[in-house]
């Protein structure tokens, strides 16, 4: 079965990075894209990137540009999200969703998702 | 940037009702790219519609969608309890995804 496994809980200080990682497993890895969304506590959904495991290739929103990094290491299955430079806004849960294929068409739905990985910024 | 307006933004009604949610794209949005999410407290947002009227795995034919353009729609036919949650809309365009703001549907 199709399962996206997070890593733990982060606390932050301001100004740091955070690295979170997303073990993905039950399919082929360099198959499907990964996106990233947050939430904050008792927010909406916000979408952060996208990245393609087989070719490394990514997509950020604007709003991350230039803090954000999405990376992958396929021998192990795993994709990677780092955030830089934090601020107390970042603090949410922080999501890696697989991109749904469905008849060899990317649909650009979120069909699974990770169990999310809770980052604190906090002096 | 394409803005997703959801309404309303609190919905209350009883089980076994009908319920109508809204979202409405700030420029046109390819039917292909438009997925509803349901998402509990405390969990990871569900995916149930994708190309606008889709069902995904498993989602029970009370969901269903619709729409195309600016304006797309998510019924669920007959409100069972379990169905009270928060709901998203979502597109995909010019490499970019955005979320609506989320309708909250509540027990009446």
């Amino acid at each position: 079965q199709v399962q996206l496994v997070q890593s733990g809980a982060e606390v932050k200080k301001p100004g740091a990075s955070v690295k979170v990682s997303c073990k993905a497993s039950g399919y082929t890895f360099t198959s499907y894209d990964i996106n990233w969304v947050r939430q904050a506590t008792g927010q909406g959904l916000e979408w952060m990137g996208w990245m393609n495991p087989n070719s490394g290739n990514t997509g950020y929103a604007q709003k991350f540009q230039g803090r954000v990094t999405m990376t992958r290491n396929t021998s192990i299955s795993t994709a990677y999200m780092e955030l830089s430079s934090l601020r107390s806004e970042d603090t949410a849960v922080y999501y890696c969703a697989r991109v749904l294929r469905r008849d060899g068409y990317n649909w650009a739905a979120l069909d699974y998702w990770g169990q999310g990985t809770l980052v604190t910024v906090s002096s | 940037e394409i803005v997703l307006t959801q309404s309303p933004g609190t919905l209350s009604l009883s089980p076994g009702e009908r319920a109508t949610l809204s979202c409405r794209a700030s420029q046109s949005v390819s039917s292909s790219y438009l997925a509803w999410y349901q998402q509990k407290p405390g969990q990871a947002p569900r995916l149930l519609i994708y190309g606008a009227s889709s069902r995904a795995t498993g989602i029970p034919d009370r969901f269903s969608g619709s729409g195309s353009g600016t304006d797309f729609t998510l019924t669920i036919s007959r409100l069972e309890p379990e169905d009270f949650a928060v709901y998203y809309c979502q597109q995909y365009g010019s490499s970019q995804y955005t979320f609506g703001q989320g309708t909250k549907l509540e027990i009446k």
